[in-house]
């Protein structure tokens, strides 16, 4: 049982567009979301998060939205660079009582090509 | 030098022997945790410790064990190797105060025959 989806395995992407790349999840207990970059032969490196309370968070090239409703969230990299290739995992956390904190649920990935 | 770092980064092993996975931190986290990638499955928690004493299966914990040595040190071990888990290993390490932010090292791929 896949609680933390993203369908898309792959996106292309041309160099100053916007990437979307979209997750989906079922257990209504996660409150803490985080998106995460992989290179090749590199572990995955934290790029943004959000927590259940708010809908948007910024950082810099990088967005995340957050749909409760919907149990959907999305992060959005605009402008795209050709540096931003990579695999992105999606990742959710039930923080509640405060023990379950890296006990993350990730989805598949999505393999990210931005093309100059 | 990496704030966490595993050992070996490949090893080719037969089905049926016993494989440590060994990782130590220079980040001075309390919390360590052991992580699996698949392809199409993403990763998945095998084992966490969030102290020394304490040791807490994860996801995926059948057919593994672990010890935390020290506070900077988490080993993760395969007692009698199968092909199914033949896969890339990466242990990380979290701030208790920082929530969810995990640092990876840069994995150990194993593969069994």
């Amino acid at each position: 049982d896949q609680q933390v989806k993203q369908n898309s395995p792959s996106l292309s992407v041309q160099e100053g567009r916007i990437s979307i790349l979209n997750c989906d999840y079922t257990n209504s207990m996660f409150d803490y979301f985080l998106w995460y970059k992989k290179y090749p032969a590199e572990g995955p490196t934290f790029l943004i998060s959000i927590s259940s309370i708010k809908d948007k968070n910024e950082d810099g090239r990088f967005t995340v939205f957050l749909n409760k409703s919907a149990k959907h969230l999305s992060l959005h990299i605009v402008p795209s660079q050709p540096g931003d290739s990579a695999v992105y995992f999606c990742a959710a956390s039930a923080n509640a009582g405060g023990t379950s904190y890296g006990k993350l649920t990730f989805g598949q990935g999505t393999i990210l090509t931005v093309h100059p | 030098d990496a704030d966490v770092t595993q050992t070996p980064r490949n090893r080719i092993t037969k089905t049926g022997k016993r494989i440590m996975l060994e990782c130590s931190q220079t980040k001075g986290h309390d919390r360590m945790y052991w992580y699996r990638q698949d392809p199409g499955l993403g990763l998945r928690l095998i084992y966490y410790s969030f102290d020394v004493k304490d040791i807490n299966k994860g996801e995926i914990s059948d057919g593994y064990s672990v010890s935390r040595q020290a506070q900077a040190k988490f080993s993760l071990s395969l007692e009698s190797a199968i092909p199914n888990q033949t896969a890339l290993y990466f242990c990380a390490t979290s701030d208790s105060d920082i929530t969810g932010e995990l640092f990876f090292g840069e994995g150990s791929r194993l593969t069994v025959l």
